[in-house]
């Protein structure tokens, strides 16, 4: 059974930084692309970044590009987000999700998500 | 980026009816990587849909998908109970991937 459990979530001030973790366990992690996507309270999804299994391929929505920085241990079964600068509009839920195949591809597992609250 | 707009942003219907949700997208979505989420409060999203019409492990025949290019449609060809929820597309040929706004299918 595939299982992708966040965490590192938390109160942050402004400006700050988190690290968020996804522990990944049921399938064979470093075959698959991963992705973080993130859902503010009470709006839609916004994907965040994704990256292929080898680390090859990385990207970045724009409102993220510069601050945020996604990485994976492939001997760790573990996918990272590292979360510079924070704003209050960072203010989510953050989700771990499995891609369906290579980087160019579809979510087709997700956690149950990590919540990042950015306020002074 | 690719800007994808879903229609309409409320659809209220009954069990048993037809469903139609639009997606589209500000400019062409290659290779037909347009995907369908379903997602219910509280709950992670749930892949329906990828390759714009292909439907995922244990998706009943229900749903479908069709599209191409800057057009996309999912449809629910009878509704259950279970399928009120809200619904994304996401695009993810092209960096960086985007989500749409979402369509809430309620009951009327």
């Amino acid at each position: 059974e595939v299982q992708l459990v966040e965490s590192g979530g938390g109160l942050v001030q402004p400006g700050r930084s988190l690290r968020l973790s996804c522990a990944a366990s049921g399938f064979t992690f470093d075959d698959y692309a991963m992705h973080w996507v993130r859902q503010a309270p009470g709006k839609g999804l916004e994907w965040v970044s994704g990256i292929s299994w080898n680390s090859g391929s990385i990207g970045y929505a724009d409102s993220v590009k510069g601050r945020f920085t996604i990485s994976r241990d492939n001997a760790k079964n573990s996918l990272y987000l590292q979360m510079n600068s924070l704003r209050a509009e960072d203010t989510a839920l953050y989700y771990c999700a499995k891609g369906y195949g290579d980087y160019a591809a579809p979510a087709d597992y997700w956690g149950q998500g990590t919540l990042v609250t950015v306020s002074s | 980026e690719i800007v994808l707009t879903q229609s309409p942003g409320t659809l209220s219907l009954s069990p048993g009816e037809r469903a139609t949700l639009s997606c589209r997208a500000s400019q062409s979505v290659s290779s037909s990587y347009l995907a369908w989420y379903q997602q219910k409060p509280g709950q992670a999203p749930r892949l329906l849909i990828y390759g714009a019409s292909s439907r995922a492990t244990g998706i009943p025949d229900r749903f479908s998908g069709s599209g191409s290019g800057t057009d996309f449609t999912l449809t629910i060809s009878r509704l259950e109970p279970e399928d009120f929820a809200v619904y994304y597309c996401q695009q993810y040929g092209s960096s960086p991937n985007t989500f749409g706004g979402g369509t809430k299918v309620e009951i009327k």
